[in-house]
C-alpha cells in the first residue's frame, strides 16, 4: 500500500521569507499524481499545487513550487515570499495513476506558522 | 472544478444519538468520498460512495456505524450512528474532478459528542 510521510509536524517562517515543507512517499507504481493541500483554521481543504509523476518539470503556482525527485520519492513544497495568509496545516497527498477518480492518501500534515 | 455545499457546519450531539451530514455538489460526479479528521490529525478515508451501488468502506469503518446514501450524482449523506465522544471529529466530503484538477472538498462538519 502507498504511504505518505511528512516528517515535520510544525514549521515556522518569517513573513516575506521562504520555507520548504518536506514530503516523502512510498509506492511501487510508476504512474501517479502528487498534491499539496492547505487547510486553514476554517477547515476548508484548498488545493495548492499538483504534479504528475511522468512530468520531470517541477510544478509552480505563483509563490508555490515543488521539488519533485521521483527516484528519491520526494515531493517538497517551497513557499516563497511567505504571507500571513499562508499560515495553515499543509497536507501532501498521493493518487495512484490510471485511477483518476481513486482515493487520495494523505500525509500526517505540517502546521505552518508565519511570523510578522 | 466542482463546488460542494456541506451541512451542517458544526453540531454538538448527545452520545447515543445519530447525525446525518449532507453534501450537495453543483455538478454530476461519479464518485464521492467521505473522510474523518480527528483533532490535529490527518484525513482518513471512511468510504467511497458511487451512485446506484453500495458504498465501499475502508478498513476499520463499517456500514452500521457510518451508513451512506448516494441517491443521485449530485448528493450524498453520511450518518454517524450511536455516537460516542470518540466520534468527535471533522467530517469532510470530497469529489474527484479528475487527477488533472485535483479533488474538491466540502467545508467540513465539526462534530462534538458530549
Amino acid at each position: 500500500a502507498q504511504t505518505v510521510t511528512q516528517s515535520q509536524p510544525e514549521m515556522s517562517v518569517q513573513e516575506a521569507e521562504t520555507v520548504t515543507l518536506s514530503c516523502t512517499y512510498d509506492t511501487s507504481e510508476s504512474d501517479y499524481y502528487l498534491f499539496w493541500y492547505k487547510q486553514p483554521p476554517s477547515r476548508q481543504m484548498i488545493l495548492v499545487i499538483r504534479q504528475e509523476a511522468y512530468k520531470q518539470q517541477n510544478a509552480t503556482e505563483n509563490r508555490f513550487s515543488v521539488n519533485f525527485q521521483k527516484a528519491a520519492k520526494s515531493f517538497s513544497l517551497k513557499i516563497s515570499d511567505s504571507q500571513l495568509g499562508d499560515a495553515a496545516m499543509y497536507f501532501c497527498a498521493y493518487l495512484a495513476g490510471g485511477t483518476s477518480y481513486g482515493k487520495l492518501t494523505f500525509g500526517q500534515g505540517t502546521i505552518l506558522t508565519v511570523h510578522p | 472544478s466542482a463546488v460542494i455545499s456541506q451541512k451542517p457546519s458544526r453540531d454538538i450531539c448527545q452520545r447515543g444519538t445519530s447525525l446525518t451530514i449532507q453534501c450537495q455538489v453543483d455538478s454530476q460526479v461519479t464518485m464521492m468520498f467521505w473522510y474523518r479528521q480527528q483533532p490535529g490529525q490527518s484525513l482518513t478515508l471512511i468510504a467511497t460512495a458511487n451512485q446506484g451501488s453500495e458504498a465501499t468502506y475502508e478498513s476499520g469503518f463499517v456500514i452500521d456505524k457510518f451508513p451512506i446514501s448516494r441517491p443521485n450524482l449530485t448528493f450524498s449523506t453520511l450518518t454517524v450512528s450511536n455516537m460516542s465522544p470518540e466520534d468527535s471529529s471533522i467530517y469532510l466530503c470530497s469529489v474527484g474532478s479528475g487527477a488533472n484538477y485535483g479533488y474538491t472538498f466540502g467545508s467540513g462538519t465539526r462534530l462534538t459528542v458530549v
